[in-house]
């Protein structure tokens, strides 16, 4: 049973370029949630999603950023233009329902480093 | 706004003694507690969780103690291993799907 996926595991952007995270939630969980690690810091909420649905968002900032969770494939964090304050680490989980009694289960994250 | 605090960034412990790792909280909404614990390069795994309800929840080696009218939760481990050093998370729900997470501790456990 493979757990939570995340690709790429580390990404390398020039200032102005996007950013595209991906990832395969666990087998049989359909709710996805993305983190940000800013250095020294703990993880941020960013949003949570079901297939197809963006749930809660109030934790992404307002522009660049993006998220989706398509019907079919990986559910895809998306930074447009990225500058240097977008290096963090960014993890992503999932769970089995949307009870909030429940464990959510961590990628291994992807390690965005902006130049 | 760090609703979640963990106060101590670091913390050594020889092996076989208890490891006691601290949590503070602000929101009173809060109902549900977990700690996950992080190895370098990976993701957080999680470690055990507790719900308002109770003030105690033991599995194994590691017990998680909540003290509601403090704000104030604590994991303890118990005999420590090396195999237990890493980052521990304290994290947080108030009924919602986010988890609010502290900035983490860093345990070495010295053989």
């Amino acid at each position: 049973n493979a757990g939570v996926m995340q690709n790429p595991r580390h990404l390398v952007r020039r200032r102005g370029q996007e950013a595209r995270l991906r990832c395969s939630p666990m087998k049989g969980h359909s709710h996805v949630y993305w983190y940000r690690q800013l250095p020294e810091e703990g993880l941020k909420f960013m949003v949570y999603l079901q297939k197809e649905n963006i749930i809660d968002e109030s934790g992404m900032p307002k522009e660049r950023f993006s998220a989706e969770f398509p019907k079919e494939g990986p559910s895809i964090l998306r930074i447009q233009q990225v500058v240097r304050g977008d290096s963090a680490a960014y993890f992503c989980a999932s769970s089995p329902t949307d009870s909030p009694y429940n464990e959510q289960f961590f990628g291994p994250g992807t390690r965005l480093t902006v130049l | 706004d760090q609703q979640v605090k963990q106060n101590s960034p670091s913390l050594s412990v020889q092996e076989g003694r208890i490891s006691i790792l601290n949590c503070d909280y602000t929101n009173s909404m809060f109902d549900y507690f977990l700690w996950y614990k992080k190895y370098p390069a990976e993701g957080p795994t999680f470690l055990i969780s507790i719900s308002s309800i109770k003030d105690k929840n033991e599995d194994g080696r590691f017990t998680v103690f909540l003290n509601k009218s403090a704000k104030h939760l604590s994991l303890h481990i118990v005999p420590s291993q090396p195999g237990d050093s890493a980052v521990y998370f304290c994290a947080a729900s108030g009924g919602g799907n986010q988890f609010y997470f502290g900035t983490g501790t860093s345990l070495t456990v010295i053989p």
